[in-house]
C-alpha cells in the first residue's frame, strides 16, 4: 500500500508569488491535515479536511488555504509568499478524524523556500 | 489554548543507559497525549499514543496529571533509539458531540536524542 505522497518535493519561489502544494492520502484515508515544520516554530498545525470539508483550522493568516477533493486529494495554497513561508510542509492523513483512535500517517514533506 | 513543552532541545546518553525525555502540557481540558519519532531520512511517525497504554520498541509514557506530564521512558537506550522526538496533544475542546476529535495536534518544539555506543 503506497503511503502519504507529496508533491512536489522541493520548491523555490519569490516573495509575493503563489503556491500549491498536494497531498495524496493513503489509499482509503478521508481525513488529511497539513502542518508546517520550522526549526523555530516546530510543528504547527494548519488545517484538517474530512470528506471535502474543513474541519479544524490552526493559527495561520487567510494567505493559507486549502481543499480536499472527491478521491480524498487535498491541496494547499499560499499566496502572497513571505520570507517567513519557507518551512517544510507536512501533510498527514488517517482513516477518520477521530485522531484519539485512528494513527496519523505523515508524507515526506514539501519543502518551500521563498527568496 | 493549549501547549505543549519539551525543555531539552538535545538528549544525549550512552547505550544501555536509562533515558528520558520530558513533555509538560498545559490544557484546561482532559487531553490526549501522543508521542511521534523521526528517524534520520524518515517520515515522522506515531510512536505511542496515551490512550493505548502501550510500550513500543521498549518505550513507555505516563501521563501525570497532577504535573501535567507525559514523559518518555526507556531502561536501556539502543543507537537506533537516536531520532527527534515529538510530543503531541489533543484537547478534549476539538471534540465534537459525537466525541470525536478534528485531528489538530498540537506540536511540542522536538528533542533529539542521540544514543553513543
Amino acid at each position: 500500500k503506497a503511503g502519504v505522497t507529496q508533491t512536489p518535493r522541493y520548491l523555490i519561489k519569490t516573495r509575493g508569488q503563489q503556491v500549491t502544494l498536494s497531498c495524496s492520502p493513503i489509499s482509503g484515508h478521508r481525513s488529511v491535515s497539513w502542518y508546517q515544520q520550522t526549526p523555530g516554530q516546530g510543528l504547527q498545525f494548519l488545517f484538517e479536511y474530512f470528506s471535502e470539508t474543513q474541519r479544524n483550522k490552526g493559527n495561520f493568516p487567510g494567505r493559507f488555504s486549502g481543499r480536499q477533493f472527491s478521491n480524498s486529494r487535498s491541496e494547499m495554497n499560499v499566496s502572497t509568499l513571505e520570507l517567513g513561508d519557507s518551512a517544510l510542509y507536512l501533510c498527514a492523513s488517517s482513516l477518520s478524524p477521530d485522531a484519539t483512535n485512528e494513527k496519523l500517517f505523515f508524507g515526506s514533506g514539501t519543502q518551500l523556500s521563498v527568496l | 489554548a493549549q501547549r505543549v513543552t519539551q525543555p531539552e532541545k538535545l538528549l544525549s546518553v550512552f547505550k544501555g543507559a536509562p533515558v528520558e525525555l520530558k513533555c509538560n502540557y498545559s490544557y484546561s481540558g482532559s487531553p490526549e497525549l501522543f508521542w511521534y519519532v523521526q528517524y534520520s531520512r524518515q517520515r515522522l511517525q506515531l510512536l505511542l499514543r496515551h490512550i493505548s497504554r502501550e510500550s513500543i520498541k521498549g518505550f513507555t509514557a505516563d501521563l501525570n496529571k497532577g504535573e501535567t506530564s507525559f514523559h518518555l521512558k526507556k531502561p536501556f537506550a539502543q543507537e537506533e533509539d537516536s531520532a527527534m522526538y515529538y510530543c503531541a496533544l489533543i484537547g478534549s475542546l476539538s471534540f465534537n458531540a459525537g466525541g470525536t476529535s478534528y485531528g489538530k495536534l498540537t506540536f511540542g518544539q522536538g528533542t533529539i536524542l542521540t544514543v553513543h555506543p
